[in-house]
């Protein structure tokens, strides 16, 4: 099966500096990758998600990269700022259905003011 | 949480006794999902669901049932809980098609002791 990896673990950055979180996939099929952000006490929420024919994405501050001949694809936060502190998750899946993602073990940010 | 809500949001419990957690959607999406989230690793799929009486076993199936008579609810159960089963339970929603956004609940943190 589909096998995700997140780096890193942990992410400490100053405000208004930049944030990179970087994952790995493994199925060549997977076309859906989608990014979550959890903060304390509540579920995953969708920030940004890309699909498999297109290269990059953004969204204000937030941007998703992919590289599917490497299998990689990564999340791009600039001018970070303290609310953006919170665990982010990468997910991969074969897209007809997204809740079968497989997802990577989370980044915790924290975005010192 | 997108009209998602999961119930009790809270539970302790002991070793052997049967549990059964609740989700409930106002959305009328088709399919959900039971993941669970433990310490250093993301969310894991356990069960989901394509349809009223609809199920299918996700990665982490053991020692878990579910069941759904309506669109708008997906019981978990934990027939016999164990201590390897104290988590947080998300449960999630997408509906009909490709790529739709995933939304999930807030969570409920069960210890099993």
């Amino acid at each position: 099966g589909e096998n995700v990896e997140q780096h890193p673990s942990t992410l400490s950055v100053q405000e208004g500096d930049s944030a990179v979180i970087k994952c790995t996939y493994s199925d060549s099929a997977s076309n859906y990758f989608p990014w979550y952000k959890q903060e304390l006490g509540k579920g995953p929420q969708l920030i940004i998600d890309i699909r498999s024919n297109v290269g990059e994405k953004k969204d204000q501050r937030i941007a998703v990269t992919l590289n599917k001949t490497a299998k990689h694809f990564s999340l791009h936060i600039t001018e970070t700022q303290p609310e953006d502190s919170a665990v982010y998750f990468c997910a991969a899946s074969k897209g007809t259905n997204a809740g079968k993602s497989t997802f990577g073990d989370g980044t915790t940010l924290t975005v010192k003011p | 949480d997108a009209g998602i809500t999961q119930s009790p949001r809270h539970k302790v419990t002991e070793t052997g006794t049967p549990v059964t957690l609740r989700c409930h959607q106002t959305e009328n999406h088709r399919y959900m999902y039971w993941y669970r989230q433990d310490p250093g690793h993301g969310l894991r799929l356990i069960h989901y669901s394509y349809g009223v009486k609809d199920t299918d076993k996700g990665e982490v199936s053991d020692g878990y049932s579910v069941s759904r008579s309506k669109t708008e609810d997906f019981l978990l159960t934990l027939e016999s809980a164990t201590s390897s089963q104290t988590s947080v339970y998300f449960c999630a929603a997408t509906g009909t098609g490709t790529y739709n956004e995933q939304f999930f609940g807030p969570g409920t943190r069960l210890t099993v002791l």
